[in-house]
């Protein structure tokens, strides 16, 4: 059964520092990993999809990386500000015939002012 | 560019009543998900759908039902609402990449 861990659960940083979150799986026969902001009571929004043939995506700030042998990503946020502070979530698709999303519990980040 | 729509955003039930949660998608995707999201338990998997007419169980499917008679449509049905089905509840429509709802929160009192 596909496990996935996300460390910290949480994370104080004061603002313009960079900083990594991380996130770790059981079963590195995954189809693709995505990573997800969630800002208090708000749904998830999609930061960045990594398929599992990719070493890395980049959208701005944020960069992915994906390390499928050793069951590892890492979301890195440069020059961090307090808009930046939500829930991040990592999530592995196995894809198939039900593509299901397996979540980790989440890093609780906040960039202080 | 609406994505994924969930309604209703809010609703208070008192134990036993049924109601149902509505989730629309634009983006012509085969798959789609329910999720209930509560403190210290992350988002655990109701049920889900691989396409029109087909449903599913997932982890925690007790108490909810579900149905897709539309590929753009998937329902999340409380028979007998009881307090522990209390939750923000999130429906996701996937391609390659995932798409989330902004949530309905649920109080059964």
């Amino acid at each position: 059964k596909q496990e996935v861990t996300q460390i910290p659960a949480a994370l104080s940083v004061p603002e313009g520092e960079n900083l990594v979150l991380n996130c770790s799986f059981t079963d590195s026969a995954i189809y693709n990993l995505q990573w997800f902001r969630q800002d208090p009571g708000k749904g998830l929004t999609s930061l960045l999809l990594i398929q599992s043939s990719q070493r890395e995506q980049t959208s701005g700030r944020l960069n992915a990386s994906l390390d499928k042998s050793s069951g590892r990503s890492t979301l890195y946020i440069a020059a961090s500000q307090p808009g930046d502070s939500a829930t991040y979530l990592c999530a592995v698709s196995k894809g198939g015939a039900t593509n299901k999303l397996i979540f980790g519990t989440g890093t609780l980040l906040a960039v202080q002012p | 560019n609406a994505g994924v729509t969930q309604t209703p955003k809010f609703r208070v039930l008192k134990t036993g009543q049924s109601m149902t949660l509505l989730c629309a998608q634009d983006m012509n995707h085969e798959y789609m998900y329910w999720y209930r999201q509560d403190p210290g338990m992350g988002l655990r998997l109701i049920h889900y759908s691989v396409g029109e007419g087909t449903t599913a169980k997932g982890e925690v499917p007790d108490g909810y039902n579900v149905s897709r008679l539309k590929k753009q449509n998937f329902l999340l049905g409380l028979e007998s609402a009881a307090p522990s089905q209390t939750s923000v509840y999130f429906c996701a429509s996937k391609g390659t990449e995932a798409f989330f709802g902004q949530g309905t929160r649920l109080t059964v009192v």
